[in-house]
């Protein structure tokens, strides 16, 4: 069974626009939440994160905001840039596991 | 580099075949896991490590694969039998050691073809 869910595949966005990506998940245990960003041929590089009792995080361009009602997750990235093309994974951790989604692949229009 | 290694990064073998994969993780990290990715899918986890110790392991890991971390430093990870479904890229990620809510870095993975 799939913990975490991402359910759009794929995401185009103008640069300059703003990019959302979104995550739900099922598991009410989890208490920590990560976006990892994945270039082809690379292992996933750590983005941003966010605990269990915030519901905003944000890093620069990059804002996760969650929502533990909804069990819900996204990532929000203003101004999205050419460069941020990639596939993006959201995970979560009960604390040792870690489970991730499925991916979705941003494609960043310039 | 101070990142995580991974090494080889590609390998082509027969069924039947074994075949170990290798890791070096951040020097300072305690604590090391080994994901699996399908293309499609997200990285699943197949076991972690606290220093030495092997502390979980997920059923996906049958039998024919194991891993080791002899000194809580490098980690191995092999595969005996191979079998075509092992085809994969094999992900490990290491942790900083304190903090109740880790982050993990990971290594650029060994993409694993079994012919």
């Amino acid at each position: 069974d799939q913990q975490v869910k991402q359910n759009s595949p794929s995401l185009s966005v103008q640069e300059g626009r703003i990019s959302i990506l979104n995550c739900d998940y099922t598991n009410s245990m989890f208490d920590y939440f990560l976006w990892y960003k994945k270039y082809p041929a690379e292992g996933p590089t750590f983005l941003i994160s966010i605990s269990s009792i915030k519901d905003k995080n944000e890093d620069g361009r990059f804002t996760v905001f969650l929502n533990k009602s909804a069990k819900h997750l996204s990532l929000h990235i203003v101004p999205s840039q050419p460069g941020d093309s990639a596939v993006y994974f959201c995970a979560a951790s009960t604390g040792n596991q870690f489970y991730f989604g499925t991916g979705t692949s941003l494609t960043v229009i310039p | 580099d101070t990142g995580v290694s991974q090494d080889p990064r590609h390998k082509i073998t027969k069924r039947g075949q074994n075949v170990t994969f290798r890791c070096d993780p951040i020097s300072e990290h305690n604590r090391l896991y080994w994901y699996r990715q399908t293309l499609g899918q997200g990285p699943e986890f197949l076991t972690y490590f606290q220093n030495e110790a092997q502390l979980e392991k997920s059923r996906l890991l049958s039998d024919r694969f194991s891993a080791e971390r002899p000194k809580g430093s490098f980690s191995t990870l092999e595969i005996q039998r191979t079998e075509q479904g092992d085809s994969a890229m094999y992900l490990c990620a290491s942790t900083l050691p304190y903090g109740f809510q880790e982050t993990q870095y990971f290594g650029p993975g060994t993409r694993l073809l079994v012919l």
